[in-house]
């Protein structure tokens, strides 16, 4: 099974900290993703990921940067924490198109790591 | 612009009832369509996907979502809710397939089905 690990599941920090959030994922993905999760917006995309130190924004980037450093491993950094960025944070990776002859698309997510910021 | 309309922000449904979570999308091009499931404090799991083919595709757990292309809907649905089904759903679009920065997901916002015994 494809496994994408997100280093922390909960975090408080104050405002101002730079905060980092690490996702490893197992199976020789190229792509890899972050979104946040919030009540009534559902999921929007924040940086992807096509390969190595390779990045691009997604809707929101603003306040956040991504590192990918090696394959496996996408991070997160808010180089600054403000109150506004308190929210769900989900790692996700995909092989997004043509893998062994079949289609594929879907992305696997990790557990989602909830950032508090006081 | 793709986009993804859930209508609903909730949907109740009695155990052993039929269920129905409504999604319509909007795509320039052929749209890929893709239904994922959250259960609380967890990531999302994918649950099934239409490409192309037959219109009624089945998926995991149960579920299956009917393509309807002249109302570009992909409504999912379950013959027989079961309390554990209870959990938030998420609709997705793309209309490429095939990387870059086109081919990523559009959500839509989610609708949270609860099912009572």
């Amino acid at each position: 099974d494809v496994k994408v690990t997100q280093s922390s599941r909960y975090l408080v920090k104050r405002t101002g900290e730079k905060v980092f959030l690490e996702c490893v994922q197992d199976m020789d993905h190229e792509n890899m993703f972050w979104y946040r999760q919030d009540p009534g917006l559902g999921l929007r995309l924040i940086y992807f990921s096509y390969d190595v130190k390779m990045k691009e924004k997604g809707d929101i980037p603003e306040g956040y940067s991504v590192s990918r450093e090696k394959k496996e491993r996408f991070s997160l950094i808010l180089e600054s924490a403000s109150t506004n960025q308190t929210s769900m944070y989900l790692c996700a990776s995909s092989y997004l198109g043509l893998a062994g002859g079949l289609v594929t698309g879907e992305l696997f997510f990790g557990e989602g790591s909830r950032l508090t910021v006081l | 612009a793709q986009s993804v309309a859930q209508p609903e922000d909730q949907v109740n449904v009695a155990e052993g009832n039929p269920l129905t979570v409504k999604c319509t999308y909007s795509v320039s091009g052929n749209p890929y369509l893709f239904w994922y499931v959250q259960y609380p404090n967890r990531g999302l799991q994918f649950l099934l996907k239409y490409i192309t083919g037959d219109n009624l595709v089945k998926g995991s757990y149960g579920f299956e979502a009917e393509f309807n292309k002249s109302q570009t809907s992909f409504h999912l649905k379950k013959p027989s809710a079961l309390v554990s089904d209870s959990a938030l759903y998420f609709c997705a679009v793309t209309s490429h397939l095939y990387g870059g920065s086109q081919g990523n997901l559009i959500f839509g916002k989610g609708t949270k089905l609860s099912v009572k015994p």
